[in-house]
């Protein structure tokens, strides 16, 4: 049964980079899936962030391009989330999601939806 | 950037009837991309239905979507006492984006 679990520091300061592994076991990274993250800011809704492929491909919200980065290690079975400049704004339960991908006859690619979820983590932004 | 919009915020309900929540894009949304997901205080988010109207793996069929277009449905008949939840839907496919709607709260009355 394939189960995401999110790490990482819960209190990062203003201005300073937040950093996120999620580790996936009963299931191998490097399969046909893409792999992202979401957050959740306390009692607000639901943003994706961006996701990344085992190749090391990767996609972002442009409202977050320019401080996100996802990285993949196929070795330890994990991808990473980085988030800089970080502020108050960004305080949020963070969770790293699933999903798969398909091509259709005319090589368009299309997306589906986030089918495993980790559990979360909350990261609050304070000095 | 397709914007979702949903409807009503809250939905005040008893067990036993039935509930019906709207999810309004703001553009049409091909081929009916359009999922909706469960959320219990604390939990992370479930995956309920796809493509409109496909029951994710393990989910009870008292949970229906349906709509096209920009006007999409989840309907939940004979709510149970789990069924009192954050719904959410949320838009894929050929957009580079996914976007979620703001949520609707079901409630015990």
């Amino acid at each position: 049964q394939l189960q995401l679990q999110e790490s990482g520091p819960g209190l990062v300061k203003p201005s300073e980079t937040l950093s996120l592994t999620c580790t996936v076991s009963g299931g191998s990274i490097s399969s046909s899936y893409y792999w992202g993250w979401i957050r959740q800011p306390p009692g607000k809704g639901l943003e994706w962030i961006g996701s990344i492929y085992y190749s090391g491909s990767t996609y972002y919200n442009p409202s977050l391009k320019s401080r996100v980065t996802i990285s993949v290690d196929t070795s330890e079975n994990q991808f990473s989330l980085r988030l800089s400049s970080v502020t108050a704004a960004d305080t949020a339960a963070y969770y790293c999601v699933r999903h798969s991908y398909y091509y259709d006859r005319s090589g368009s690619y299309y997306t589906r939806p986030f089918d495993h979820w980790g559990q979360g983590t909350l990261v609050t932004v304070s000095s | 950037e397709i914007v979702l919009t949903q409807s009503p915020g809250t939905l005040s309900l008893s067990p036993g009837e039935s509930a019906t929540l709207s999810c309004r894009a703001s553009q049409s949304i091909s081929s009916s991309y359009l999922a909706w997901y469960q959320q219990k205080p604390g939990q992370a988010p479930r995956l309920l239905i796809y493509g409109a109207s496909s029951r994710a793996t393990g989910i009870p069929d008292r949970f229906g979507g349906s709509g096209s277009g920009t006007d999409f449905t989840l309907t939940i008949s004979r709510l149970e006492p789990e069924d009192f939840a954050v719904y959410y839907c949320q838009q894929y496919g050929s957009s580079p984006l996914f976007t979620f709607g703001p949520g609707t709260k079901v409630d015990i009355k």
